[in-house]
């Protein structure tokens, strides 16, 4: 089936520590984004990429990196300069052409101890 | 300022109500609108995009207003199965996706 897949869905980690969010989709789509949701808080945008090996800061990506060295999959690192890493984490794509849906994969909870 | 700003609420209302939510942006370059709805710790799945000369699907009206920069969705009889948080979307022509906070619904019977 055509989605998006986002592992694992729950991730538990000790303070001081880098992890790893995975993020793979196989719909073809150019764009794909990653969001942190703290409780009852919108999504804010972390990193965005509309292309292979390009990728764009969004409004909090200080303590994250990504990559994207594939169409189908947009990685996110959570490192050890993230002050307040524990929150649900939320990757996202689309085909990059204007107004047409974002997908979204289930989510990660990241919970840092 | 918010690139994008929701109240939060809640709004709680009676089943078979009609309920407002307005969504304000900042960036006049915003290109593409929509509403998202999201379940209780789960992902947002689309609601409906909002088109310049305002949609309707169903029970749902979606407006745009782009010379004062808001957008506004309308659920008519409201139905308990539309308890949920409805989060605003811009897009800016660089696909750049920005979400607002979002407003949490309840519809009580």
């Amino acid at each position: 089936d055509g989605g998006i897949t986002q592992s694992p869905k729950y991730l538990f980690r000790k303070e001081g520590q880098n992890v790893t969010l995975s993020c793979e989709q196989n719909l073809n789509h150019d764009a794909m984004y990653w969001y942190r949701q703290d409780p009852g808080q919108g999504l804010r945008l972390i990193y965005y990429s509309q292309i292979v090996n390009d990728f764009q800061k969004g409004d909090i990506a200080e303590g994250y990196s990504v990559s994207r060295e594939k169409k189908e999959s947009f990685p996110l690192t959570v490192t050890s300069a993230q002050k307040n890493p524990t929150a649900f984490y939320l990757c996202a794509s689309k085909s990059g052409q204007g107004d047409t849906e974002a997908f979204f994969g289930q989510g990660t909870r990241l919970t840092v101890v | 300022r918010k690139e994008v700003e929701q109240d939060p609420g809640p709004f709680n209302v009676p089943e078979g109500a009609t309920v407002a939510f307005n969504c304000t942006y900042s960036n006049s370059a915003s290109q593409s609108f929509f509403w998202y709805r999201q379940d209780c710790r789960k992902e947002p799945k689309l609601l409906m995009s909002v088109y310049s000369s305002g949609n309707e699907d169903g029970r749902f009206t979606a407006q745009l207003n782009r010379a004062s920069q808001y957008i506004s969705l309308l659920i008519r009889d409201s139905k308990l199965s539309d308890s949920a948080t409805y989060l605003c979307v811009v897009n800016y022509n660089t696909d750049k996706l920005i979400f607002g906070t979002g407003t949490r619904l309840q519809v009580f019977p």
